[in-house]
Parts: C-alpha cells; structure tokens; sequence
C-alpha cells in the first residue's frame, strides 16, 4: 500500500452534472497529481497542486478545476460532465515537484457517465 | 509523433521466457525515464527508473538509447505473477514541475 487513499472507488453520474473527487496524500508529501486513465490506455496528466497552488497543467479543459489544502490532500471538481469523461481518475503524491521526485498513486476513483 | 510510444501487444509468452518492450519517446530535452507496473484494474507502481544508460534490478533490465529516443524493458525467466501492463514513462523536459507522460502500456501474460 502506498499510503495515497481516494474516495470514493466508484462513482455513477449524468451528463452534465459536477462531481468532487478527493485524495489524501501521503504522510509528508506535498506535492499531488491528477492523472485521467481512459479504458486502454495509459494514465494522462491532468495537473499538479503543490503548497496549496496549481504547479502545471496537461492539456484539460477549465471544467476540470481542483485545490489543495493545507494538509496536502486535494480535490478534483469536474463541471459539465461529458460522456468522454467516463475514466479512471488517479492521484498521485509526491515529496517535491521535480521529475527525479517519486510519485506514488492511490487506488482511483472509477466514475460512469451516462 | 505521440509524446511516449509504445506496442500495446499483447505480449503472450510461456514461464521461464524472456520477453523485451520498446518505447520511443519525442521529447529530447527528457532526463530520467521510468517503467511502471499496472495490475489488472489497480494503481500504477514504479518498477524502474532509468537516468543513464541503463538498470538491472534482478530479472529486469532496462536500458537507454539517447541517440534514437527509446527505452527498453527485458524481463528474464519470465514468471506467472509478471503478467501485468508496463507503463513506459517520460518526465517533462526540464525540472519545472513532475509532469509524466505515460504511454499507452504494454499487456503481458505469462502462461504456465
């Protein structure tokens, strides 16, 4: 077990609803990424938060939105939900934001659109 | 050019065989590369890092070619508990923020 908890596992929503995901990192890191893991294929980077601010960005629309909080855990917030946002959503937690810096992922949250 | 290549297989070899994976990678500003383990429906784990030429770490060998952009990953006397898809990573270029870009995994299954 690597310590990074999500919750929750799963989660069914509707076209064009929001949703929260949420992710406690783990002890002592402070530094999280959100990864979006479509079916068959590998995991894709959504951004980063470290010390509570966004610290780099993939290529994600501004309906995907997240924080940080002083504890280091965070939240994904997703608006306007689509089809194609049907996926596994990973978090990761590292001590510091360089590349040489292990990131350690949680189990997921696997949300449904329909 | 994708930014991290991979052939997603699948990869179907016999225990006790030795299996190799490629991955090519666009971004030449990249220093460190890294090989994660995916099970069936879990999390990603890091298996290798790789920041020079190459590494060893038991059965498994990864190794780097600068020269033409791509990574390999050899496992030897392959086992049953080996099945699983290898991720081929590639950090952003650069030291600004730990931004991985994962290609799309490599399936491999052991049989007896």
């Amino acid at each position: 077990e690597t310590g990074v908890t999500q919750s929750p596992t799963h989660l069914i929503k509707t076209r064009g609803q929001q949703v929260t995901l949420r992710c406690s990192s783990q002890s002592g890191h402070n530094t999280v990424s959100w990864y979006q893991q479509a079916l068959g294929q590998g995991p894709q980077f959504i951004f980063q938060y470290y010390r509570e601010e966004e610290n780099g960005r993939g290529n994600f629309p501004p309906r995907f939105s997240g924080l940080q909080f002083p504890n280091y855990s965070s939240e994904l917030n997703v608006n306007a939900l689509e089809l194609d946002d049907s996926a596994l959503y990973l978090c990761a937690s590292s001590l510091g934001t360089q590349n040489y810096n292990e990131q350690f992922f949680g189990p997921g949250t696997r949300l449904t659109v329909l | 050019r994708k930014e991290v290549e991979q052939d997603p297989g699948p990869f179907n070899v016999p225990e006790g065989a030795t299996v190799a994976f490629n991955c090519t990678y666009s971004n030449s500003a990249s220093q460190s590369f890294f090989w994660y383990r995916q099970d069936c429906r879990k999390e990603p784990k890091l298996l290798m890092s790789v920041y020079s030429s190459g590494n060893e770490d038991g059965r498994f060998t990864a190794q780097l070619n600068r020269a033409s952009q791509y990574i390999s990953l050899l496992i030897r006397d392959s086992k049953l508990s080996d099945s699983a898809t290898y991720l081929c990573v590639v950090p952003a270029g650069g030291t600004s923020y730990g931004k991985l870009t994962f290609g799309q995994g490599t399936i491999l299954t052991v049989h007896p």
